[in-house]
């Protein structure tokens, strides 16, 4: 059984430019979501994505914007990169919509100078 | 507005004695808690759950407990061990409208030979 791989696992980019961070979904899983994990913070909710639809979004502007592809693995970009965009961005799976376990990845820990 | 606290930033316990880690929440809704526990540089991994239907849950030396009433929840760890030494997030979610999880700042343990 393949785990939930990210990549990649650090990056530095300036304020202003553009990233984007990929998944693999861990195998039969067919739901993604994305995590936000500031500094001493927990993971904040960013948007989920089931069978290639986003289906549920928290509290994040829209130049942070996702993808699921038929294999259903990830991609979450982020546009006009600000200073606080640094963190690391986290990627679980989980099989269908249940909100119970999630699996998560090593995360890619995001560097915005 | 953080439905999820963890007010406890770090915990230290000696090894071998019961380390509890708490947890409030404000949303009633909540139906589904869970315990995620972390070290450096990897993802949350799953520890341990409790369904509101429940007050307690217990997994070998994890023992979650569950006040409704009081919207609070606990974990116990018993006995404590060096490896169990990370940071523990306490979540929780609406299983019944398959909502997101939502996390706590997470507590970390240390745990003194």
């Amino acid at each position: 059984e393949t785990g939930v791989t990210q990549s990649p696992t650090h990056l530095i980019k300036t304020r202003g430019q553009q990233v984007t961070l990929r998944c693999s979904s861990q195998s039969g899983h067919n739901t993604v979501s994305w995590y936000q994990q500031a500094l001493g913070q927990g993971p904040q909710f960013i948007f989920q994505y089931y069978r290639e639809e986003e289906n549920g979004r928290g509290n994040f502007p829209p130049r942070f914007s996702g993808l699921q592809f038929p294999n259903y693995s990830s991609e979450l970009n982020v546009n006009a990169l600000e200073l606080d965009d640094s963190a690391l961005y986290l990627c679980a799976s989980s099989l269908g919509l249940a909100s119970g376990e999630l699996f998560f990845g090593e995360g890619s820990r995001l560097t915005v100078l | 507005d953080q439905q999820v606290k963890q007010n406890s930033p770090s915990l230290s316990v000696q090894e071998g004695r019961i380390s509890i880690l708490n947890c409030d929440y404000t949303n009633s809704m909540f139906d589904y808690f869970l315990w995620y526990k972390k070290y450096p540089a990897e993802g949350p991994t799953f520890l341990i759950s409790i369904s509101s239907i429940k007050d307690k849950n217990e997994d070998g030396r994890f023992t979650v407990f569950l006040n409704k009433s009081a919207k609070h929840l606990s974990l116990h760890i018993v006995p404590s061990q060096p490896g169990d030494s990370a940071v523990y997030f306490c979540a929780a979610s609406r299983m019944n409208r398959d909502d997101k999880i939502i996390f706590g700042k997470g507590t970390r343990l240390h745990i003194l030979p």
